[in-house]
């Protein structure tokens, strides 16, 4: 079954630190993988999308097959970033749920002055 | 445009009754999904609609369902209510069935008691 994992309930880090939000996956194909993002009192929203090899308010992601994962980074965090992190991958085209993201059970971010 | 709208916003039920919860996608946007989010969880996926039909359907019990109407909105209808049906239910909307980006509602906060 596809899976997501995230193994951090809480990455407390101080402003201008490096931050890594790590990100597990399971599953044999082509990953769909995004990062989602929820700000307090905010909607959840997409950051950035595994495909499109951006970077979003200084946030990357890279995907590493070998060891299925697709950790978020950010070189030096803001307080700005202090938000609730989540982690999902999309069932792929022609599979029965193609439009179903699958979340990890998310990571809070917080950013200490 | 106000994004994706959900009503209502807070919604206090007791075991065995039954609730509907509404939603309406952005205006273009012909699919909705619905998920659950349990306090500390990730979003679990329990439907997907696409031009009024099913293209999805999670792992819950028949007790909940869905539908979406010609506007493209929709309803998540649950029946015989337990404790812990007591969640967060999200609504996203997305152009296609397969679009890679959901934008959400801000969520229907259900307490069964």
């Amino acid at each position: 079954a596809q899976r997501v994992t995230q193994p951090e309930k809480l990455l407390s880090v101080f402003k201008g630190a490096p931050v890594e939000l790590k990100c597990n996956y399971s599953y044999s194909g082509s990953p769909e993988l995004f990062w989602y993002v929820q700000y307090s009192r905010q909607r959840l929203q997409l950051l950035l999308r595994h495909i499109s090899r951006e970077s979003i308010k200084g946030f990357t992601a890279d995907l590493n097959k070998g060891e299925t994962s697709f950790h978020l980074k950010k070189p030096f965090a803001q307080e700005e970033d202090s938000a609730m992190y989540y982690c999902a991958h999309k069932a792929p085209h022609g599979s029965s749920n193609t439009g179903k993201l699958i979340f990890g059970q998310g990571t809070t971010l917080q950013v200490k002055p | 445009d106000a994004g994706v709208t959900q009503s209502p916003t807070h919604l206090i039920k007791t075991r065995g009754q039954h609730v509907t919860l509404r939603c309406s996608p952005i205006s273009g946007h012909k699919s909705v999904s619905w998920y659950q989010q349990v306090l500390g969880q990730g979003p679990q996926f329990i439907f997907q609609y696409y031009e009024k039909e099913e293209r999805g359907r999670g792992n819950f019990p028949d007790r909940f369902s869905a539908r979406q109407f010609p506007n493209y909105s929709s309803e998540l209808n649950v029946n015989a209510l337990l404790l812990g049906d007591s969640a967060l239910y999200l609504c996203a909307s997305s152009l296609w069935d397969n679009s890679y980006e959901q934008y959400f509602g801000p969520g229907t906060r259900l307490t069964v008691t």
